[in-house]
């Protein structure tokens, strides 16, 4: 069975820099997409963006100037960066198997605030 | 904002049918995926591909589409299916998702 479990500061001051990683138990890892996927409070879910082990990486339109995310195949281990954070990235942040359509599994979830 | 649209609620009596829809253009070519949550829970996959489920999912959910419209339907609705039910689908290189539809079972 795939588990995913992510770590990374929960509380930001504005401009900040978000950090997460993800490691994955159980399962290939190499052969697939990882994604990064959050929810603000209250809200919808938005995919923010994947990569694979090749350096391959699309992000979202809306982020795109932000985001960086990378991939350490030697450690198992997925990693997002968010650069100068505000208000409005306070979300729970999930990281997922990415089939390339279906998010099959998720992590626990990290809920990140921005605050000052 | 959302490039798919939902409902954001739907109710539907114990034992009874419901369909949730998920409508946008990436769905003419694309699959929509559906994915189950419960509150202070990651989603669940649900349907994937054109009417997949994956492994411990019950066959109560099903999943069709038209055009530009997906429809994921729960056949005999039970209480422990309240939750928020959200789609999503290719979009060329990337991925967009509905804005989510609460599901209340009365």
């Amino acid at each position: 069975q795939v588990q995913l479990q992510q770590w990374g500061a929960g509380l930001l001051k504005p401009s900040e820099t978000l950090s997460l990683t993800c490691s994955v138990y159980g399962g290939s890892f190499s052969g697939f997409f990882w994604s990064w996927v959050r929810q603000p409070p209250g809200k919808g879910l938005e995919w923010i963006g994947e990569s694979n082990h090749r350096g391959s990486a699309k992000y979202n339109p809306s982020l795109r100037s932000r985001v960086t995310t990378s991939v350490d195949t030697s450690k198992r281990q997925f990693s997002l960066h968010l650069t100068s954070v505000t208000a409005a990235d306070t979300a729970v942040y999930y990281c997922v198997r990415d089939l390339r359509g279906p998010f099959d599994f998720w992590g626990q979830g990290n809920l990140v605030t921005v605050s000052s | 904002s959302s490039e798919l649209t939902q409902d954001p609620a739907v109710s539907v009596a114990l034992g009874q049918t419901v369909r949730i829809t998920c409508q946008g253009d990436s769905l003419r070519n694309f699959f929509a995926c559906w994915y189950q949550q419960k509150p202070r829970q990651a989603p669940v996959l649900l349907i994937y591909g054109e009417k997949n489920r994956p492994s411990g999912i019950p066959e109560r959910f099903s999943a069709s589409s038209s055009g530009n419209t997906a429809s994921l339907t729960i056949t005999g609705a039970q209480a422990e299916d309240e939750a928020d039910y959200h789609c999503n689908s290719r979009d060329g290189d990337h991925v967009v998702f509905g804005g989510g539809t609460r599901l209340t079972v009365l």
